[in-house]
């Protein structure tokens, strides 16, 4: 069965600093992993997504996201954090059914 | 494309009564999804159609939940004689395809359980 752990619950950064979630997943198959944003009171938009090509990934607002297979993680970072920035973060994992498996999500705080 | 819209926005009802939500998808998006999220919890994975027909139902979809797609569009989503445990954010989403696409999602339906 494929799963997904979000390490730490809450995440709090200075804005201009460096973000990093970290996700490590399970799966017996080969996964695509993503990584979803979520405002209060709003739906899932995705930042990025990784379906075996590069093991790099860049998404938007300027993240970006690393699939290290022999590590079975796919961490989230950011160099600068913006205020902006504030909201909660989910990793998910599908396999080749295409329904998501999210992780508990990672709620991002970022000081002026 | 005006995006996935889910109506109603938010939904109180009480206890015993039948509650029934919409969906309608991205245009031409052939899959649809239904996801649950309770606070402080990610999305769990209801159910999904491929055009009208219903491929998957989790586990967690007992059998007072029931969902439709009946002309590969819009969808909805019913659950009868709601229980206060039914109190979540149920979210949808589209995608074309399959293999890992992109799933849009709406802004969900709040139901609250009094």
């Amino acid at each position: 069965a494929q799963s997904v752990t979000q390490l730490g619950s809450h995440v709090s950064v200075s804005e201009g600093a460096l973000v990093l979630l970290r996700c490590n997943y399970s799966s017996s198959v080969p996964p695509y992993l993503f990584w979803y944003v979520q405002y209060p009171n709003q739906g899932l938009q995705l930042l990025l997504k990784y379906t075996s090509a590069a093991t790099l990934v860049k998404g938007i607002n300027g993240f970006e996201a690393e699939f290290k297979k022999s590590e079975t993680s796919f961490h989230l970072t950011k160099p600068s954090a913006h205020m902006s920035d504030a909201a909660e973060y989910f990793c998910a994992v599908s396999d080749n059914t295409d329904k998501l498996i999210f992780g508990t999500g990672t709620r991002l705080q970022v000081f002026p | 494309d005006t995006g996935v819209s889910q109506d109603p926005r938010h939904k109180i009802t009480k206890r015993g009564q039948n509650v029934t939500f919409r969906c309608d998808p991205i245009s031409e998006h052939n899959r649809l999804y239904w996801y649950r999220q309770t606070l402080g919890q990610g999305p769990e994975f209801l159910t999904y159609f491929q055009n009208e027909a219903q491929l998957e139902k989790s586990r967690l979809l007992s059998d007072r939940f029931s969902a439709e797609r009946p002309k590969g569009s819009f969808s909805t989503l019913e659950i009868q004689r709601t229980e206060q445990g039914d109190s979540a954010m149920y979210l949808c989403a589209s995608s074309f395809g399959s293999g890992g696409r992109e799933q849009y999602f709406g802004p969900g339906t709040r139901l609250t359980v009094t």
